[in-house]
């Protein structure tokens, strides 16, 4: 198994533009989820995805789009990107309550995103 | 909702030493307790879990962390370190309705292991 894969590892946008983040699991996960990783803040949910079709905000989603198609994927937009924006994301997966919880939500690599 | 404090952002700790990282949490709601491992340039890793049942809860690279229900603490203790601990340590919790949905997480601990 891949795991959970995000492409791309780094990426420079400037302000105004848009990007998909990728992600993309391959364990059969139900729940995907968002969180962007800022210094001295932790982790935060943006967006989160219990099953293909269904997803939600999470606690900071403005400017963020979420969609969920297949089980597999699971990509992060951005509409008009700031530099308020720039952070680090990680797309994480696991099991959900009708698969049977395993308490462990698996992480990717990371994007490292810089907005100008 | 809930919170999670992690009071030290970093601890810089001598090899084979023993070290604690603290964390404490506020919650209206029973929640499940976890501490995440990030080592340098990586993703998030399980350390360790509390869902039910002992208190004290055990990592296989010799972590350790004890639920304290009326301190509202989850601290992680390792007896003795060594430089591969060096990493950044969440503390995360989750509502029990939610499993392990819907993390919070703390802002982290660096532990830097001194040679």
């Amino acid at each position: 198994n891949a795991g959970v894969t995000q492409t791309p590892k780094f990426q420079v946008l400037k302000t105004g533009q848009s990007m998909t983040l990728q992600c993309a699991q391959d364990m059969n996960h139900e729940y995907m989820s968002w969180y962007r990783q800022d210094p001295g803040m932790g982790l935060r949910l943006i967006h989160y995805s219990v099953g293909a079709g269904i997803t939600d905000q999470g606690e900071v989603p403005n400017g963020y789009n979420v969609s969920r198609s297949t089980t597999e994927d699971f990509p992060l937009r951005l509409l008009s990107a700031a530099p308020s924006q720039t952070s680090v994301y990680f797309c994480a997966s696991s099991y959900n309550h009708r698969q049977g919880y395993s308490y462990e939500q698996y992480f990717g690599p990371g994007t490292r995103l810089t907005v100008t | 909702a809930q919170s999670v404090t992690q009071l030290d952002s970093q601890v810089p700790v001598f090899e084979e030493a023993p070290v604690e990282l603290r964390c404490n949490y506020s919650s209206s709601v029973s929640v499940y307790l976890f501490w995440y491992v990030q080592y340098p340039n990586q993703g998030l890793q399980l350390l360790l879990k509390y869902l039910s049942g002992s208190t004290l809860v055990e990592s296989i690279n010799g972590f350790e962390a004890e639920f304290n229900k009326s301190q509202t603490s989850f601290h992680l203790r390792k007896p003795s370190v060594h430089i591969s601990d060096t990493a950044e340590y969440f503390c995360a919790v989750s509502p029990t309705n939610f499993g392990n949905e819907k993390l919070t997480f703390g802002t982290g601990t660096r532990l830097t292991i001194i040679p």
